[in-house]
């Protein structure tokens, strides 16, 4: 069974510049989340989805943080603008029914 | 809001040693904890987990406690191997709009030496 893939793995970017991040979970899991992981800490929820339909973004700086999953399949975080702040790994997990879940391998962004 | 408290931050211990991983949590209706290991570069990948009606569960050199009450659950490895050096992250759910979310303590960096 294929994993959650992510893209790219890293990428640095200018401060104010946009950048955006890719997730495809596993095929057939309802449920995709993207978390910020800031070094040194645990993974922090940014965005629930179920299917195409979001349940939780009440942790997602909406000023200029913003996601989407159409069909319900794959799922785009976007950042724009970046602040230097907002360095870190961007996780992305998905989930069938359970609680449990499984991760991609993160993109690392580093914000200059 | 709910939290998890996640003790030590770091852990070193020798090649065939137990190491113990403790964690407490706030939100009384959690009733699923989920531990994650994190080698360098890679995603958190699950390696155990327990939920609310079960107090202990073991894998192999890996077991989980829980204590409801107490609001504390504990991973430990028996017999730790270089390769268990990782970063762990213990999780306990919380109830958000209908759907569990995950909360994940800070880690514990594990050292094994040989």
């Amino acid at each position: 069974e294929a994993g959650v893939a992510q893209s790219p793995r890293y990428k640095i970017i200018e401060k104010r510049q946009s950048v955006a991040f890719w997730c495809n979970p596993i095929s057939g899991h309802a449920t995709l989340y993207w978390y910020q992981q800031i070094l040194g800490q645990g993974p922090k929820l940014l965005i629930q989805f179920q299917n195409n339909g979001v349940v939780d973004d009440s942790q997602l700086p909406k000023d200029r943080f913003s996601a989407e999953r159409l069909k319900g399949v794959d799922s785009t975080l976007k950042i724009q603008p970046a602040k230097l702040e907002d360095s870190a790994v961007y996780l992305c997990a998905s989930s069938f029914i359970s609680n449990e879940q499984f991760f991609g391998p993160g993109t690392r962004l580093t914000v200059l | 809001g709910e939290n998890v408290e996640q003790h030590p931050s770091t852990l070193s211990v020798q090649e065939g040693d137990s190491a113990v991983i403790k964690c407490t949590y706030s939100d009384s209706a959690s009733n699923y904890f989920p531990w994650y290991k994190q080698e360098l570069g890679k995603g958190p990948q699950l390696i155990i987990d327990i939920r609310s009606n079960v107090g202990e569960k073991k894998d192999q050199r890996i077991a989980v406690t829980l204590n409801k009450t107490a609001k504390h659950f504990s991973l430990h490895i028996t017999e730790t191997q270089p390769e268990d050096s990782a970063v762990y992250f213990c999780a306990a759910s919380s109830l958000s709009g209908g759907y569990n979310k995950l909360i994940f303590g800070a880690g514990t960096r594990l050292a094994v030496h040989p």
